[in-house]
């Protein structure tokens, strides 16, 4: 069964810092691969998507990489802002399948 | 404004009660998904459809039925609500070939 491991569970940063969230899947046959951001009380924002055919994805302020060799994602948030807090979920898929399997997240927050 | 619809957004049951909670989307996705946020336990998989007519299970099935009778609405019945099943409800859909999931804003549901 595949098992996601979002680390650190929690992350707590000075307004402007750059910062790293870790994810990790049990199975490294990861075929495609999302993050989204929760905002209390709120449903899931799609922030990256990397298909299968990519290794990396940037949107503004954020990159995302999966390594397929070991099962493993980063997100980067660069020159981080109050507006960043929340929490950062990254799901997976295997190939052959669209069904995505959730990490528990990583609650984010940004000190003014 | 295109996307996933879930109504209602807030549900009282009490124990033995059946309902159904509504999802629907109108982008065109094939692809569509229950799931349920529980705290400690992140999104699981109840159950999931690739496209009208076709359903099979997820991580976590049992209490629940759907049915895809349009490409467009996927609803989740609880056939006998019972306090395990007080969660947060998330459908999600997707095109096919992995474009990305969108997730509804969530039906807050307690079981009383």
């Amino acid at each position: 069964k595949q098992e996601v491991t979002q680390i650190p569970a929690a992350l707590s940063v000075p307004e402007g810092e750059n910062l790293v969230l870790n994810c990790s899947f049990t199975d490294s046959a990861i075929y495609n691969l999302q993050w989204f951001r929760q905002d209390p009380g709120k449903g899931l924002t799609s922030l990256l998507l990397i298909q299968s055919s990519q290794r990396e994805q940037t949107s503004g302020r954020l990159n995302a990489s999966l390594d397929k060799s070991s099962g493993r994602s980063t997100l980067y948030i660069a020159a981080s802002q109050p507006g960043d807090s929340a929490t950062y979920l990254c799901a997976g898929s295997q190939g052959g399948s669209e069904k995505l399997v959730f990490g528990k997240g990583t609650k984010l927050t940004v000190n003014p | 404004n295109a996307g996933v619809t879930q109504t209602p957004k807030f549900q009282v049951l009490k124990t033995g009660q059946s309902m159904t909670l509504q999802c629907a989307q109108d982008m065109n996705h094939e692809y569509m998904s229950w799931y349920r946020q529980d705290p400690g336990m992140g999104l699981r998989l109840i159950h999931y459809s690739v496209g009208a007519g076709i359903t099979d299970q997820g991580e976590v099935p049992n209490g629940y039925n759907v049915s895809r009778s349009t490409t467009e609405d996927f609803p989740l019945r609880l056939l006998s609500a019972a306090p395990s099943q007080t969660s947060v409800y998330f459908c999600a859909s997707s095109r096919q070939g992995f474009r990305g999931y969108t997730f509804g804003s969530g039906t807050r549901l307690t079981v009383v």
